[in-house]
């Protein structure tokens, strides 16, 4: 089945600094991916969504020069949380679209890349 | 917006027992409806998907309805496991993914 790859997997990082989060469709194309923040003990949240060759559409309240995307390929999304601060630590997740043989859209997602910001 | 609930919140039972998992939704136009499982600190596995044209489907112990019509999921998970606690998310799909507030499963042994 489909396969999404996330990387890291967990990362600690200085305040002020910024952190790369890639996001792979291992053995499908993704046209478009998702990305989601998770803070403890509450529901995924949608913070964009990227779709390859143009830019990624932001939730409300999600700032696009503060989580930039990048959707170069097919394969590879890379969201970076810029200048990081304590409260954007949070789990962050990825998913990408497939079809399925009826043509409807499911979802596959990442493990997860937990950000600690100190 | 799709505006998506789940009831209960949390729920624990003793472990052999059935239970049901419940999700509404706003919005029926939707393409279909994922049910996720989530471990804590872990990422989402996909649990069942229900294309918009069919009532339900069935995994092993697990069995989700839909009524697309009423906005309407259900969850069902039989003879349930310690290994079944975790949260469960849904996720019915229209031109965006929108998820559920979550039910956190506790099955104790």
């Amino acid at each position: 089945g489909a396969v999404v790859s996330q990387h890291p997997s967990w990362v600690i990082c200085k305040s002020g600094t910024s952190v790369k989060i890639e996001c792979r469709s291992l053995d499908f194309q993704a046209t478009t991916m998702f990305w989601y923040r998770q803070f403890p003990k509450q529901s995924l949240m949608l913070m964009a969504t990227s779709n390859e060759g143009s830019k990624a559409t932001y939730e409300q309240g999600v700032e696009k020069d503060k989580f930039p995307i990048n959707h170069a390929s097919l394969t590879l999304s890379t969201l970076t949380v810029t200048s990081a601060h304590p409260e954007d630590s949070s789990f962050y997740i990825c998913s990408a679209q497939t079809g399925t043989s009826s043509g409807a859209n499911v979802l596959t997602f990442g493990a997860g890349s937990r950000l600690t910001v100190l | 917006k799709q505006e998506v609930t789940q009831i209960p919140a949390a729920l624990s039972v003793p472990e052999g027992e059935n239970l049901v998992l419940n999700c509404s939704f706003t919005d029926s136009a939707i393409y279909n409806l994922q049910w996720f499982r989530q471990d804590p600190g872990k990422g989402l596995t996909s649990l069942l998907l229900i294309q918009s044209s069919q009532r339900e489907q069935t995994s092993g112990r697990l069995n989700a309805s839909l009524d697309k019509s009423s906005g309407r999921s259900t969850l069902y998970i039989a003879a349930s496991q310690p290994g079944d606690s975790a949260t469960y998310l849904c996720a019915p799909t229209g031109n965006q993914f929108y998820f559920g507030t979550g039910t956190s499963l506790t099955v104790i042994p």
